[in-house]
């Protein structure tokens, strides 16, 4: 089955660790993107790579880190500088960099106490 | 005007009626848009594209009025399946990928 994953389902970590937050896709696609959603807000993006060894800054990238290494992986770093980093993290991916339908994961819920 | 504006409801409705939802949109040069749902805790996922004056899908009629900037949502004969919050997007002109989401329209359909 193609698709997208992300692992864990629920993450739980003390402040100051840094956490990576895994997401792999097989659909070929090109582009991947991660995203966090907060209660009462629209998602909103982190970062984004519209190719391999690419990315860039997406509207709130500080206290965050990505990579892309290989086409079907898309990590991202939650740092300990990042001020509120409690959130649902979603990752997506679409089939070209000027695709507009993007398809998610089932995303990471992450909770720093 | 924000980006993207919602009405957040929730819309309780009954089942087997007809539910609309707008959106409007600040950005006039936006020449595409999308309707995704999400379901309670999980993933957005895409349920109607709309790049002229409007689509249809079944049940589902989404709209867009240029003039206004506002698209909407319609559907008929609400099942109780289709609760769920719907999210309105638009994608950012010049930069090839980024969507900005509204915050979305929660739906209640009940017995």
């Amino acid at each position: 089955d193609g698709g997208i994953t992300q692992s864990p389902k629920y993450l739980f970590r003390k402040e100051g660790q840094n956490v990576t937050l895994s997401c792999e896709q097989n659909l070929n696609h090109d582009a991947m993107y991660w995203y966090r959603q907060d209660p009462g807000q629209g998602l909103r993006l982190i970062y984004y790579s519209q190719i391999v060894n690419d990315f860039q800054k997406g509207d709130i990238a500080e206290g965050y880190s990505v990579s892309r290494e290989k086409k079907e992986s898309f990590p991202l770093t939650v740092t300990s500088a990042q001020k509120n980093p409690t959130a649902f993290y979603l990752c997506a991916s679409s089939v070209q960099g000027d695709s507009y339908e993007q398809y998610f994961g089932p995303g990471t819920r992450l909770t720093v106490t | 005007r924000k980006e993207v504006e919602q009405d957040p409801g929730p819309f309780n409705v009954p089942e087997g009626a007809t539910v609309a939802f707008n959106c409007t949109y600040s950005n006039s040069a936006s020449q595409s848009f999308f309707w995704y749902r999400q379901d309670c805790r999980k993933e957005p996922k895409l349920l109607m594209s709309v790049y002229s004056s409007g689509n249809e899908d079944g049940r589902f009629t989404a709209q867009l009025n240029r003039a206004s900037q506002y698209i909407s949502l319609l559907i008929r004969d609400s099942k109780l399946s289709d609760s769920a919050t719907y999210l309105c997007v638009v994608p950012n002109t010049g930069t090839a990928s980024k969507l900005t989401f509204g915050t979305g329209t929660r739906l209640q359909v009940t017995l």
